[in-house]
């Protein structure tokens, strides 16, 4: 089993729609959780951190649940320019750094 | 602020060369450096932890014969690729950490190095 899942998709969309995306961990030690975007031959970039008391930043929102090992992203009010591959990460132990990646649900939004 | 640099963004070399690729922190202290290496669709795998002054510690499965890498300064830390074989051709990506009071998942990502081995 992976240690982070994620569906690949790819998740097609309008402009304007809202669209989710979800991911499981394995590790119930883990302590922190992110989404970070990475867009076509580039590195990937924090997106957002998620708490889990929820959070948002704008369009963007994220979920985690402890219990379930599930961490969630919404995205309302979808823009051409929120197409990219968005990747599920989750840190072990904070004191070494360790980053799991999930292999990334990548979204297309379209005209 | 916290910016990292790698180099080159892509080579091409034939199989059995060895290349090295830099990753820097250009405006801070990296105790601590990250290699990734990401194939096509597939997701970030991490290679190995640097820490400035020691050697790395490496994830299973990724020979630290083959995947060499220095952390000599701060600000510096270097991945050659020895012997390389076609199958090593990926995207290897760097990270840096260090930010004091910035806890260590908190990472700054390089751009990135193309390597294709012909």
């Amino acid at each position: 089993r992976k240690e982070v899942e994620q569906d690949p998709g790819p998740f097609n969309v309008p402009e304007g729609a809202t669209v989710a995306f979800n991911c499981t961990y394995s590790n119930s030690a883990s302590q922190s959780f992110f989404w970070y975007r990475q867009d076509c031959r580039k590195e990937p970039k924090l997106l957002m951190s998620v708490y889990s008391s929820g959070n948002e930043d704008g369009r963007f929102t994220a979920q985690l649940n402890r219990a379930s090992q599930y961490i969630s992203l919404l995205i309302r009010d979808s823009k051409l320019s929120d197409s990219a591959t968005y990747l599920c990460v989750v840190n072990l132990a904070s004191n070494t750094g360790k980053l799991i990646f999930g292999q990334g649900t990548t979204l297309q939004v379209k005209p | 602020g916290a910016v990292v640099s790698q180099h080159p963004s892509w080579v091409i070399c034939k199989s059995g060369t060895s290349v090295k690729i830099e990753c820097r922190s250009l405006d801070f202290q990296a105790t601590t450096m990250f290699w990734y290496r990401q194939f096509p669709k597939q997701s970030l795998m991490l290679m190995a932890t640097s820490n400035e002054g020691s050697k790395a510690t490496y994830e299973q499965g990724v020979e630290k014969d083959k995947f060499l890498i220095n952390h000599a300064s701060l600000t510096l830390s270097t991945l050659t690729v020895t012997s390389a074989h076609p199958e090593d051709s990926s995207f290897y990506i760097c990270s840096a950490a260090g930010l004091a009071g910035v806890p260590s998942y908190e990472q700054y990502f390089g751009p990135g190095t193309r390597l294709t081995v012909t």
